[in-house]
């Protein structure tokens, strides 16, 4: 079976600050998107990568895609109350299969 | 275009009453799916329909009956439910149902079972 471990759950910065959530695997994927979901909403996607070693930027956010297809990390530099939500990793099994495995979120507040 | 739309918002139902939750996409998606997720978890696969015929089937309960009457189209039928089936209900599509990956997800109907 394959997972996603995604750290931290929570996570609670000032507005300004940096911050790093990272989803690590023992399983190769054949891709892997960033989720963001907001209270009551369905999860917008943020971002798919594809390509070991792969760097994605959406604005201020920062993807990156391990070089061994297991792992990935969303960076966020100066971070505003905008980007609270919870954040969801999900990887596609590189078998094909028709699943998305996901990645238990991490909260993330942004306190002005 | 990359809309997921999902009728209704919020759903309230009795254990006896019968309900349907509607899902609707036009990006010629022909991969759709239903998700089930539950506060401060993230999304459960329920259902995956590849070119209009169910393919995956998670061993969801007969409670809930899928339909996807054509290919923009994905029904839920709800019959007889618990309230421990209360939750956000979400649909999602793809592009190409040999690759899950993109997946495209609705706002969800918020239900909740009394």
């Amino acid at each position: 079976t394959q997972l996603l471990e995604q750290s931290p759950q929570f996570l609670s910065i000032q507005e300004g600050e940096n911050l790093t959530v990272y989803c690590n695997s023992s399983s190769v994927f054949s891709s892997l998107q960033w989720y963001r979901q907001e209270p009551g909403e369905g999860p917008v996607l943020l971002v798919t990568v594809v390509t070991g070693g792969e760097v994605k930027k959406l604005k201020r956010l920062t993807f990156q895609f391990g070089d061994a297809r297991k792992d990935s990390s969303l960076h966020i530099t100066a971070a505003q109350p905008g980007d609270t939500g919870l954040y969801l990793c999900a990887g596609a099994d590189e078998g094909g299969a028709q699943k998305l495995v996901f990645g238990q979120g991490t909260r993330l507040t942004i306190n002005p | 275009d990359t809309e997921v739309t999902q009728t209704p918002k919020h759903l309230v139902m009795g254990m006896t009453n019968k309900k349907s939750l509607k899902c609707e996409q036009h990006m010629g998606h022909r991969a759709m799916y239903w998700y089930k997720q539950k506060a401060k978890k993230p999304p459960e696969l329920m259902f995956v329909y590849s070119y209009e015929k169910l393919s995956i089937n998670e061993s969801v309960p007969s409670r809930f009956s899928p339909e996807c009457p054509n290919s923009s189209l994905l029904n839920l039928h709800l019959h007889a439910l618990q309230p421990e089936d209360s939750a956000l209900y979400l649909c999602a599509s793809s592009l190409d149902p040999g690759q899950s990956y993109e997946q495209y997800f609705g706002p969800g109907t918020r239900l909740t079972v009394t």
